[in-house]
C-alpha cells in the first residue's frame, strides 16, 4: 500500500542536542509538509515543499530546518531542542496544493526532550 | 483570511447515540472541506471530504454536507460506537496556494 512513513515513532533527545526526524512516502506526491502538534491542539504547519521549492511559515522558529533530497524523503532537523519543542511531529503529503487535494498523514514521531 | 471554527469538546456520548460536531468556515473563493480523525497516539486519517457546494462526503457511517449558504460542514453519525472515540478535526483546503487550515479539534468519547 502506498503510504507515508515516519521514523522513528518515538524519539528522545537531550536539551540542546540536535535531532533529525525522517519522513518518506511511496505516493509520489510533489508536496510534503511538516506539522508540529502539541497535546490537545490542532497541528501547526511548520513548512512545506512543493517539489524542491521550500516554503517556511512566518512563525516557524529558526531552530527548525528541513531538507528534501528527493521526491520520496523529507527531514526535519531541530538544531537545539528546547523543552518547549516536545511534541508530536507529523509529516503529510499531497498530490498538489489547494482545491480538492487532501493531505495524507504519517503516523507521527513523538519527540521527548529531557 | 481563511479559517475554520469547530465545536469545542470534549463530547461524551453513550453507544448508539446520535453525533453532531459543528464546523463553520470562512474562506475566499471555493475551498475544499475535510474531516480528519486522530486516534490516540496516531497520525491524522482522512475521514471524508467535499470539494464543492452541496457535496456530501460519507465514510464509515459518518456524513457531512458542504453548505455554502451557511458556510458549514457539520459532521454527523446516526449511531456511534465505542471505537469512534477519537479526536475529530475539521479542515479547509484553500484553493490558492498549498494551505490547509485546521479547526481546534473535538475530542469524542463513546461509553458503552
Amino acid at each position: 500500500d502506498a503510504m507515508v512513513i515516519q521514523n522513528p515513532r518515538y524519539q528522545v533527545t537531550q536539551f540542546g542536542k540536535p535531532v533529525t526526524l525522517s519522513c518518506s512516502q511511496t505516493l509520489n506526491h510533489n508536496v510534503m509538509y511538516w506539522y508540529q502538534q502539541k497535546s490537545s491542539q490542532a497541528p501547526k504547519l511548520l513548512f512545506h515543499y512543493y517539489d524542491k521549492d521550500f516554503n517556511n511559515e512566518a512563525d516557524t522558529p529558526d531552530n527548525f530546518q528541513s531538507r528534501r533530497p528527493n521526491t520520496s524523503f523529507c527531514f526535519l532537523d531541530i538544531r537545539s531542542p528546547g523543552l518547549g519543542d516536545a511534541a508530536m511531529y507529523l509529516c503529510a503529503t499531497s498530490e498538489m496544493g489547494g482545491l480538492g487535494y487532501e493531505q495524507y498523514f504519517g503516523p507521527g514521531t513523538r519527540l521527548t526532550v529531557t | 483570511g481563511d479559517s475554520v471554527t469547530q465545536m469545542e469538546g470534549p463530547v461524551t456520548l453513550s453507544e448508539e447515540a446520535f453525533l453532531t460536531i459543528n464546523c463553520t468556515y470562512t474562506a475566499t473563493g471555493y475551498p475544499s472541506l475535510f474531516w480528519y480523525v486522530q486516534y490516540p497516539g496516531e497520525g491524522l486519517q482522512l475521514l471524508l471530504k467535499a470539494t464543492k457546494a452541496d457535496d456530501k462526503g460519507s465514510n464509515k457511517g459518518f456524513e457531512a454536507t458542504y453548505r455554502k449558504e451557511t458556510t458549514s460542514f457539520h459532521l454527523e453519525k446516526g449511531s456511534v460506537q465505542v471505537s469512534d472515540s477519537a479526536v475529530y478535526f475539521c479542515a479547509l483546503g484553500a484553493n490558492t496556494g498549498n494551505q490547509f487550515y485546521f479547526g481546534t479539534g473535538t475530542s469524542l468519547t463513546v461509553i458503552p
